[in-house]
């Protein structure tokens, strides 16, 4: 069965801190790639998404994601955390058709 | 900013109670969807709609139903609710094309079945 795997439910940062929150997949066919957010209080929204080309993507608030299709992998990246970068982060992969499969979510606390 | 409704926002009601969750959007999607969310948990698909008098139920085996009478209103109803209904659900929708599929959500409803 298809299946999207977050490899941390709760990341603790510093202001500054990089940012890297693993994301992997279990799909051999073509992938549409997504990053969604939910701040608190807030509704879940998109931070980027990777449809072709370039396997490198940005997203808002200086968010990056990379599509590593041998790895199966779609990593999203931020290189200095700030307090309001405080969320939960859902890595999401559409196969075709309706279904979009969303991961468990990472918490991300960002201490000031 | 996405136009997407969902009402009410929480909700308390006692087992065997009828209920309909309401979710209206007004950006003229014809895609809408239901998921379900418990906490640290991946967002289960329970119904989704291609468009009017479309309908489907979604991976998740769920008692509830919906209709799809408007493009814009897509209602999720429980006829009889029971404590293990007591979930967040949330709202979605998403345009028709290729290279779309991005999802816009409501605020969700958290319900409590006692």
């Amino acid at each position: 069965a298809q299946s999207v795997s977050q490899h941390n439910h709760h990341v603790i940062l510093s202001e500054a801190a990089s940012l890297e929150l693993g994301c992997n997949y279990s799909y051999g066919g073509t992938v549409n790639l997504f990053w969604y957010v939910q701040y608190p209080g807030q509704h879940l929204q998109l931070l980027l998404k990777y449809f072709s080309g370039d396997p490198l993507v940005k997203g808002i608030k200086g968010f990056e994601a990379e599509f590593i299709k041998s790895k199966f992998s779609f990593n999203l990246r931020k290189p200095s955390v700030q307090w309001s970068d405080t969320a939960e982060y859902f890595c999401a992969v559409n196969t075709g058709g309706f279904k979009t499969i969303f991961g468990a979510g990472t918490r991300l606390f960002v201490k000031a | 900013e996405a136009d997407i409704y969902q009402t009410p926002r929480y909700l308390v009601i006692g087992t065997g109670k009828k209920i309909t969750l309401e979710c209206s959007q007004t950006m003229g999607h014809d895609k809408m969807y239901w998921y379900q969310q418990d906490p640290g948990m991946e967002l289960h698909l329970i119904h989704y709609s291609y468009g009017v008098n479309s309908t489907e139920k979604g991976d998740l085996s769920s008692e509830s139903t919906v209709s799809r009478i408007r493009t814009e209103h897509f209602p999720l109803t429980l006829e009889s609710a029971r404590p293990s209904h007591t979930s967040q659900y949330l709202c979605a929708s998403s345009e028709t094309g290729a290279g779309t599929d991005t999802q816009y959500f409501g605020p969700g409803t958290r319900l409590t079945v006692l």
